[in-house]
């Protein structure tokens, strides 16, 4: 399979533990991109890379937030002393170049208890 | 900075009649997508609009964009069950930015 790969599907952590979801973008995609959605509502925007480079970061992220993409490959977003209001799926996706769609992957659904 | 959304939120429509989602953006783009979400699963893509007068169509559902109104629809034509979907227009590229700005989300239940 070629898509977009996330890892865990599924995170179950206490309040105040740090977490860490990895995505494997597409391959020959050097653009990936990190979305927050909650139940209802459309996915939200986190942050942006062009291969290494971070390129923007939402101002809605906490300093709790961080993420990374080394060698331009694969990603990892981590969110330090979760709070119950961080509960959401967290989706990433990469895209090929501008003018074309970004493809998802199936995300990372987060329960903090 | 850039707003996006959509109307009406909720559709409920019965099988073999038509409709038109609206999707409204606050600033300039050209690049506009349109995206369908089961419940629980990830979005898949559906249209690709990049031009003013662009018009794409596939199945059942046909997508425009006109950049001047900076306005976009989803046009269901004899809706059936299995487009019972959350659907959402998605932006790229206002000022400046390669992220794409997500709408509020449409969900569409069509009923037997």
């Amino acid at each position: 399979d070629t898509g977009v790969s996330q890892d865990p599907r599924h995170k179950i952590t206490k309040r105040g533990q740090n977490v860490t979801f990895r995505c494997d973008p597409i391959s020959e995609h050097n653009r990936l991109y990190w979305y927050r959605q909650t139940l209802g509502q459309g996915p939200e925007f986190l942050t942006y890379f062009q291969n290494e480079a971070q390129l923007e970061k939402s101002r809605l992220l906490s300093d709790r937030f961080s993420a990374e993409r080394p060698k331009g490959s694969f990603s990892t977003l981590e969110i330090q002393r979760t709070e119950q209001g961080d509960s959401a799926m967290y989706l990433c996706a990469s895209s090929a170049q501008p003018n074309t769609e970004a493809f998802f992957g199936q995300g990372t659904r987060l329960t903090v208890v | 900075e850039l707003k996006v959304e959509q109307n009406p939120l909720f559709l409920s429509m019965q099988e073999g009649k038509n409709y038109t989602i609206y999707c409204n953006y606050s600033t300039t783009s050209d690049r506009l997508y349109w995206y369908r979400q089961d419940p629980g699963k990830s979005l898949e893509s559906l249209f690709v609009l990049l031009s003013n007068g662009a018009v794409k169509q596939e199945g059942r559902l046909m997508a425009s964009l006109d950049t001047k109104a900076r306005l976009s629809t989803l046009h269901i034509t004899a809706a059936v069950h299995d487009l019972s979907a959350t659907y959402f227009c998605a932006v790229e590229g206002a000022s400046g930015t390669y992220k794409y700005i997500f709408g509020t989300g449409t969900r569409l239940k069509v009923l037997a």
